[in-house]
């Protein structure tokens, strides 16, 4: 069974451009997060969705940051314009339950703006 | 800000039991406590997670004391690749994990 996909692995853009961050979950798994790790820091949730639905959203940056998750399926994060400060590493997880359940990560995107 | 508290670092001989302390002193009584760790630059990786019992899996043993103020999870025999950073979390449920700093562990051979 695959595990939690995310594209692109790296990804090196100039400030103010546009990223798009892809996240696969593991098949059947309603629940999907996003987390980031900036450098230095802690690595820290952004939001959850809940099929298509955005459950918690509240460490979400700022109106920079979209995340999206059409049908339910895979989950994009798009930033726009990117700062500097965006640099680090975006991690996705997928869970099937909500609750105690465990969460499995990706291996996650690192963006590096310029 | 994280619940827990632990040390940040601390070193295992390969092949020894490995035991990393976690303090929650304000743990409430429905929250569980969860291990994670992080392997170099990998995503994080579930490892354990208890509410008042021991725990133990195929990877390690979740030992809570019985007041719930702290815990101590073991890797029973530590291997090279079981160097990495482990997190201790307190949370009512996985939908919003606080991670904190963690311990980094560093198996020597």
């Amino acid at each position: 069974e695959a595990g939690v996909t995310q594209f692109p692995s790296h990804s090196v853009i100039e400030k103010g451009q546009t990223v798009t961050l892809r996240c696969d979950p593991i098949s059947g798994h309603d629940n999907l997060y996003w987390y980031r790790r900036v450098m230095g820091k802690e690595i820290k949730f952004l939001l959850h969705f809940v099929k298509e639905s955005k459950q918690d959203e509240s460490g979400m940056p700022n109106n920079r940051f979209l995340a999206e998750r059409t049908g339910g399926t895979y989950s994009t994060l798009k930033v726009q314009p990117a700062e500097l400060e965006d640099s680090g590493v975006y991690f996705c997880a997928s869970s099937q339950d909500r609750g105690t359940g465990e969460l499995f990560f990706g291996e996650g995107s690192r963006l590096t703006v310029l | 800000d994280a619940k827990t508290t632990q040390p940040p670092s601390m070193d295992c001989a390969e092949g020894r039991a490995a035991n990393l302390p976690c303090n929650h002193s304000t743990i409430s009584g429905n929250e569980y406590v969860y291990w994670y760790r992080q392997i170099h630059s990998q995503g994080p990786q579930y490892i354990i997670h208890g509410l008042k019992n021991n725990e133990t899996n195929e990877m390690a043993s979740l030992i809570i004391t019985e007041d719930r103020k702290s815990s101590t999870l073991i890797l029973p025999h530590a291997t090279l690749r079981d160097t990495a950073v482990y997190y201790c979390i307190v949370s009512f449920n996985t939908d919003k994990l606080i991670f904190g700093t963690g311990t980094r562990l560093q198996v020597f051979p």
